[in-house]
């Protein structure tokens, strides 16, 4: 069964690097047709889609974030990694990995990290 | 990005009751509309893919429909552990997707 797991910091100071890695476990990034991506939910507000990346380095970002973002990919390791620089406390969320599969749903989540931005 | 626009915000509704969330996409997306099912301290759960398409394990009772910019899902009879938030997010852009602001719904 497809599991997949985030850690990271859970404080980040601002104008700090906001770093998380998502572990998959019981299967492979390097799926076909398989995206794998970062949502988040900033407290009281809904999903905000960040960005997705294939196993081949492929990315794709949410417009307002492309300057900020930075999602890659490790074969390797089976992982997948977030990079936000210069965060703000607008930046305060639970961050969830997830997978994007070749039917274009979300189907497999993480169960999700708290990250603050805080001083 | 293309916005997402779910109607009601929120709703309550009595346990075998028919509800009904509408997304609206600001252009066409065809069928590349998804819905979730998201509960406090829990991760989302897909029930509805391609628009109508029932994910599986998810009970019959949810339902979606619609193409192009409008879209609904319906879930009937409404149950106690239907409780949640539901978000409709497009899949049709696939450099950049987004998520409707999300309908809260309670149970009356």
């Amino acid at each position: 069964q497809l599991q997949l797991q985030e850690s990271g910091p859970g404080l980040v100071r601002p104008s700090e690097t906001l770093s998380l890695t998502c572990t998959v476990s019981g299967g492979s990034i390097s799926t076909t047709n398989c995206y794998w991506g970062w949502i988040r939910q900033p407290p009281g507000k809904g999903l905000e889609w960040i960005g997705t990346v294939y196993y081949t380095g492929d990315t794709y970002y949410k417009p307002s974030l492309r300057s900020r973002v930075t999602i890659s990919a490790d074969t390797s390791t089976n992982q997948f990694s977030l990079f936000l620089t210069s965060v703000t406390a607008a930046d305060t969320a639970v961050y969830y990995c997830a997978r994007r599969a070749p039917n274009y749903a979300i189907d497999v989540w993480g169960r999700g990290t708290t990250v603050t931005v805080s001083s | 990005d293309i916005q997402m626009t779910q109607s009601p915000s929120s709703l309550s509704a009595s346990v075998g009751d028919t509800v009904t969330i509408t997304c609206r996409a600001g252009q066409s997306i065809s069928t590349y509309l998804n819905w979730y099912q998201h509960k406090p301290g829990q991760a989302p759960k897909v029930l509805i893919y391609s628009a109508s398409r029932l994910q599986g394990g998810v009970p019959s009772r949810f339902s979606g429909s619609g193409s192009g910019t409008i879209f609904t899902l319906t879930i009937s009879p409404l149950q106690h552990e239907d409780i949640a938030t539901y978000y409709c997010q497009q899949a049709y852009s696939s450099s950049s997707s987004t998520f409707g602001q999300g309908t809260r719904l309670e149970i009356k």
